[in-house]
């Protein structure tokens, strides 16, 4: 079964605090995403990336910066965590190689960050 | 550029009726489209997906969409209603950007006894 894990489903951080957002895909994609989900806003995309070390800005990437060391493995990181970005974050993966797939994202179940 | 409209922020019905979702969408290329379902405190499942296939899309769960080019729509759409189908829909368009995807707003579903 194909599974996108994220490291924690809930946080609570104070601001200014450093946070870290980890997200293990086991399909070998290639492409792997970060969302932010705020109610009546539907998800907007923080960053991206296609291949390992490579990263793209998303619509909403300023407070978020992101590393991609592994190919199965895309960190979200907060260098100063702010109260508005308490929110849920979800990652996402998606491969190229099987058309019947196409652009299909697969998603983990959240990490729901709260910062006071 | 591309973007997702989706009309209605909360649709509420009886269960056993006919459930509607809309979409419209734009697209400077040919799109991928996409309805994903997101039940309370998890992340968001693949209902169905259009990919310049067949018009008409058959998902999970008995719920169909049908992509209409000339209305640049592709509403959501399942004959009768159950409870368990409450939840959060999500319309989604893709272009060819390494499988970027923008979201609609969503709309709950509600479905009353």
């Amino acid at each position: 079964d194909v599974k996108v894990t994220q490291s924690s489903r809930y946080l609570v951080k104070r601001t200014g605090e450093k946070v870290f957002l980890e997200c293990v895909q086991d399909m070998d994609h290639e492409n792997m995403f970060w969302y932010r989900q705020d109610p009546g806003l539907g998800l907007r995309l923080i960053y991206f990336s296609y291949d390992v070390k490579m990263k793209e800005k998303g619509d909403i990437p300023e407070g978020y910066s992101v590393s991609r060391e592994k190919k199965e493995r895309f960190s979200l990181i907060l260098e100063s965590a702010s109260t508005n970005q308490t929110s849920m974050y979800l990652c996402a993966s998606s491969t190229n190689r099987d058309r019947g797939l196409a652009g299909e994202l697969f998603f983990g179940e959240g990490s729901r960050l709260t910062v006071l | 550029a591309q973007s997702v409209t989706q009309l209605g922020s909360h649709v509420s019905v009886s269960e056993g009726a006919l459930v509607l979702l809309r979409c419209n969408y734009s697209s400077s290329v040919p799109p991928y489209l996409f309805w994903y379902v997101q039940y309370p405190n998890q992340g968001l499942q693949l209902l169905l997906k259009y990919t310049s296939a067949a018009t008409l899309v058959k998902g999970i769960n008995g719920f169909e969409a049908e992509f209409k080019k000339s209305e640049t729509s592709f509403h959501l759409t399942k004959p009768s209603a159950h409870m368990s189908d409450a939840a959060e829909y999500f319309c989604a368009v893709r272009g060819t950007n390494a499988g970027k995807s923008t979201f609609g707003d969503g709309t709950t579903l509600t479905v009353k006894p």
